[in-house]
């Protein structure tokens, strides 16, 4: 099984649409999580943590769900700028020696 | 002055060349990272340096070959590299070893894409 998990996509949605993203993974020690976004051709950057609670920035929404061992990105009134691979990264130990990224999911929204 | 910039962007070599990537950050951090981003694949993780010392050497073959000579500048020297080593090479930072050790946050270049013949 791999460590971190998410389906590659891609993921085509209209405007304005809400839409999803799952990511497993299979360490239950994990510490942190993390989903970044990658444009086409250039890099990662930091979209967000996600934290025990829930939590929201505009109309993002990262959750964490430890018993299940899954996090999820929901992006509600989907942008043509939010096209981009959003890439799941989990942290074992809190140091950098653990730190895992999935191998990304591709979002292509639509006009 | 971007944070973290690579050069060159674009490299093509062949198995016998010796080449060297460079990474600049001018951000203050004091830990620097090389990945390496393959198509379908995830970011690897190849080295690690804190403080410019080396912490972390991910089972990466030899004919690479990172240097740090202070904690704003990386290198990744490369000898008779293969084929299958064509790929993009991130060069990332940290305030720390993901400082704090939670917070998450690295700050990637825009990468050195690697063509070997």
């Amino acid at each position: 099984r791999k460590e971190v998990e998410q389906d590659p996509g891609p993921f085509n949605v209209p405007e304005g649409a809400t839409v999803a993203f799952n990511c497993t993974y299979s360490n239950s020690a994990s510490q942190s999580f993390f989903w970044y976004r990658q444009d086409c051709r250039k890099e990662p950057k930091l979209l967000m943590s996600v934290y025990s609670s829930g939590n929201e920035d505009g109309r993002f929404t990262a959750q964490l769900n430890r018993a299940s061992q899954y996090i999820s990105l929901l992006i509600r009134d989907s942008k043509l700028s939010d096209s981009a691979t959003y890439l799941c990264v989990v942290n074992v130990s809190g140091g950098y020696q653990k730190v895992t990224f999935g191998t990304g999911t591709k979002l292509q929204v639509i006009p | 002055e971007t944070g973290v910039t690579q050069t060159p962007r674009h490299l093509v070599m062949g198995m016998t060349n010796k080449k060297s990537l460079k990474c600049e950050q001018h951000l203050g951090h004091n830990a620097m990272y090389w990945y390496k981003q393959s198509a379908k694949k995830p970011l690897e993780l190849m080295f690690v340096y804190n403080f410019k010392e080396q912490t972390e050497n991910n089972s990466v073959p030899s004919r690479f070959s990172p240097e740090c000579p202070n904690s704003s500048h990386l290198f990744l020297h490369l000898h008779t590299l293969q084929p299958e080593d064509s790929a993009l090479y991130l060069c990332a930072s940290s305030q720390g070893p993901l400082a704090g050790g939670l917070s998450g946050e690295l700050f990637f270049g825009e990468g050195s894409r690697l063509t070997v013949l």
